[in-house]
């Protein structure tokens, strides 16, 4: 049950696009199709952003995306925005039915 | 509304015991299965434990496995983590979260868990 791996921080400008990348294994996200991402700002609890590796729950802005290639999942958010600035969290299913979320990232808005 | 309200967190001794509580309400909690993820304090989250909508089924995090026990009372609407031989590993922010497929999709506030002399 080890971490995913993410960047600790990433950063851009307003308007431009950031990606996020979340690497496991072949026993977890390269496995499945259920890598989710969630968005902590601090002090409050986390928020569904993405799930099932690109669907987007009601609510969430269409500038949030999702995608995966082999045992690398990504978060793309475009156009930024201020408030986007937050931690970053993935989570994938496990081949041992387990969960395991990334150590996340910190994004910061220029 | 969709809620989660976790309680029972508190200081205790290393090596002591706790039980954590979560109380659900606005959606029907026995058509659900259940997550506990905690959060160490400047640190990223960590899942703990899954526990089926039947209580059948529970998985654990290595990290927790043989000390901690989820359970369910359906009838109460309620979740529980117990949590015993506690070291300051465990000082954290527990969440209790709603799963829906293979993600979660409803976190409640946390309930604080410090473990210290």
């Amino acid at each position: 049950q080890s971490a995913l791996t993410q960047p600790a921080s990433v950063s851009g400008s307003p308007g431009q696009s950031i990606t996020i990348s979340c690497t496991g294994t072949s026993s977890d996200v390269g496995g499945y199709n259920y890598v989710s991402w969630y968005k902590q700002y601090p002090g409050k609890a986390p928020k569904l952003m993405i799930y099932d590796v690109t669907n987007r729950p009601s609510g969430v802005s269409n500038r949030f995306s999702g995608s995966k290639s082999g045992n690398t999942a990504s978060l793309t958010i475009s156009g930024l925005q201020a408030e986007d600035e937050a931690d970053y969290y993935c989570n994938s299913y496990s081949s041992s039915s387990t969960r395991v979320f990334g150590g996340g990232t910190k994004l910061t808005v220029l | 509304e969709v809620q989660l309200v976790e309680s029972g967190g508190v200081a205790v001794q290393p090596g002591g015991s706790l039980r954590l509580s979560c109380a659900a309400s606005g959606f029907t909690f026995d058509d659900y299965n259940m997550h506990w993820v905690r959060q160490a304090p400047g640190k990223g989250l960590e899942w703990v434990s899954l526990i089926s909508w039947d209580g059948g089924i529970r998985y654990y995090a290595d990290s927790v496995k043989g000390r901690f026990t989820i359970s369910r009372d359906n009838s109460k609407n309620s979740l529980y983590l117990q949590m015993n031989s506690l070291t300051s590993e465990d000082t954290a922010l527990y969440y209790c979260v709603k799963a829906r497929g293979h993600y979660m999709d409803v976190w409640g506030q946390g309930t604080t868990v410090t473990v210290s002399s």
